[in-house]
């Protein structure tokens, strides 16, 4: 079935440093990726997103990869600070089950990000 | 917008009785998503409606849960009986429309304890 995996699951690195963040898909029809910041206690939100034609997308110190041969997508983040200390999750859309009913997303298992300061 | 409402925020009940998790998606939206989150487990989509209809139900766990879309602006989850088991947090989350590209946005969650 259409699954989505992200490593690693957990990352600590120093404030000032650059956190990296991969996922891979296995529904070749996935055409929407999107990235959700989990802070502790707070509802899933979307902090970036990037669709299939394109092959990056930046915005401020976030960046998200794209590599559709190889079904791989990252996060990247740079000049990382606490704040930046969440639970991030993958996603891809897959397939609906029904033919244009849209479809649903395939979050990955989240990765528990440190900034130690 | 007040965004996705779910109520209640938090529920603490016993093994045994109904339980009853209520969300009010963002106005025009056409997709309805409900997800359980734990530690274990992860972020596991439940159920997702279109329109009001269910689209697929493949995640629910196991009969003692149901969910219902009676208009498009209220859903229910029950689960009954609760099982400690069913401890978890419940999002409700909904989508714009049909357009693969639109923004999910999730309410704030419900957190069930089942004692």
């Amino acid at each position: 079935g259409e699954n989505v995996e992200q490593h690693p699951s957990t990352l600590s690195v120093q404030e000032g440093d650059s956190a990296v963040i991969k996922c891979t898909y296995s529904d070749s029809a996935s055409n929407y990726f999107p990235w959700y910041k989990q802070e502790l206690g707070k509802r899933p939100q979307l902090i970036i997103d990037i669709r299939s034609n394109v092959g990056e997308k930046k915005d401020q110190r976030i960046a998200v990869t794209l590599n559709k041969t190889a079904k791989h997508f990252s996060l990247h983040i740079t000049e990382t600070q606490p704040e930046d200390s969440a639970v991030y999750f993958c996603a891809a859309l897959g397939r609906g089950m029904i033919y244009n009913q849209g479809g649903k997303l395939i979050f990955g298992q989240g990765t528990e990000l440190s900034v130690k300061p | 917008d007040a965004g996705v409402i779910q109520s209640p925020r938090h529920e603490v009940t016993e093994m045994g009785q109904e339980v009853t998790l209520r969300c009010k998606p963002i106005s025009g939206h056409d997709y309805l998503f409900w997800y359980r989150q734990t530690m274990m487990r992860g972020l596991e989509l439940l159920i997702y409606f279109n329109n009001n209809v269910p689209i697929d139900d493949s995640g629910m766990p196991e009969d003692r849960f149901s969910a219902k879309m009676p208009n498009a602006s209220f859903s229910t989850l029950k689960i009954q009986p609760s099982e400690p088991r069913d401890s978890a947090v419940y999002f409700c989350a909904s989508r714009l429309g049909w357009d693969r590209a639109d923004t999910q946005y999730f309410g704030p969650g419900t957190r069930l304890t089942v004692l």
